[in-house]
């Protein structure tokens, strides 16, 4: 079964500073990939970024950017710049060889002015 | 853009009820999926299905039923409603994609049940 590690406590971070959020992951299939979803207070779930277990390079979308180190299992999401908008939960997912995603348990970010 | 409808946002159900939780997606998706997401739980899979017809159990299947007749709606029944059902529930739909290729999931807004 797949496994997805967030194990951070909840987070308090500056505005406009970089936050790192880590993730792990398991699993022996060797075409997978990662997200990463934020849910603020609103309870939606919003898509932030991907990366394909095959993709070279780290996956970046605006001021999100992944840090995949394969080896290590793990996909690490850096907000760099961080907003007072950017307080929510934010959750890891992987897609599996059998196309199911499962998700982590989340990381709580908190950005104070 | 409707997206992933889901009805109701929310409901109330006494233990030993039954009930549905409808899920629409108008995308052509042919994935969809259950979660259920508790405190500290994070998204846990119930059911899943990978297209009209075929469908298959995630993590906590147990008191969930659910089918795909169509490839728009993906229905989660609950048989007999238990207080450990209390949760928010997300369907979600995404396309099949290509090895490698972005599948984002696409979410509903939920459904926040009660069991008393």
């Amino acid at each position: 079964a797949q496994k997805i590690t967030q194990t951070q406590p909840g987070m308090f971070v500056q505005e406009k500073e970089a936050v790192t959020l880590d993730c792990t992951y398991d699993t022996s299939d060797q075409s997978y990939g990662l997200f990463w979803y934020k849910q603020p207070s609103s309870g939606e779930m919003i898509f932030l970024i991907y990366q394909g277990s095959y993709d070279e390079q780290n996956a970046t979308e605006g001021r999100y950017s992944l840090n995949f180190q394969k080896a290590r299992k793990s996909a690490n999401l850096v907000i760099s710049a961080s907003q007072l908008g950017d307080s929510a939960m934010y959750f890891c997912a992987m897609r599996d060889g059998n196309n199911r995603l499962a998700f982590g348990k989340g990381n709580q970010v908190v950005v104070i002015p | 853009n409707a997206g992933v409808t889901q009805t109701p946002k929310f409901q109330v159900l006494k233990t030993g009820q039954s009930m549905t939780l409808q899920c629409a997606q108008d995308m052509n998706h042919e994935y969809m999926s259950w979660y259920r997401q508790d405190p500290g739980m994070g998204l846990r899979l119930i059911h899943y299905s990978v297209g009209a017809g075929i469908t298959d159990q995630g993590e906590v299947p147990n008191g969930y039923n659910v089918s795909r007749s169509t490839t728009e709606d993906f229905p989660l029944r609950l048989l007999s409603a238990a207080p450990s059902q209390t949760s928010v529930y997300f369907c979600a739909s995404r396309p099949r994609g290509v090895q490698n290729q972005n599948t984002e999931a696409f979410f509903g807004q939920g459904t926040r049940l009660t069991v008393v």
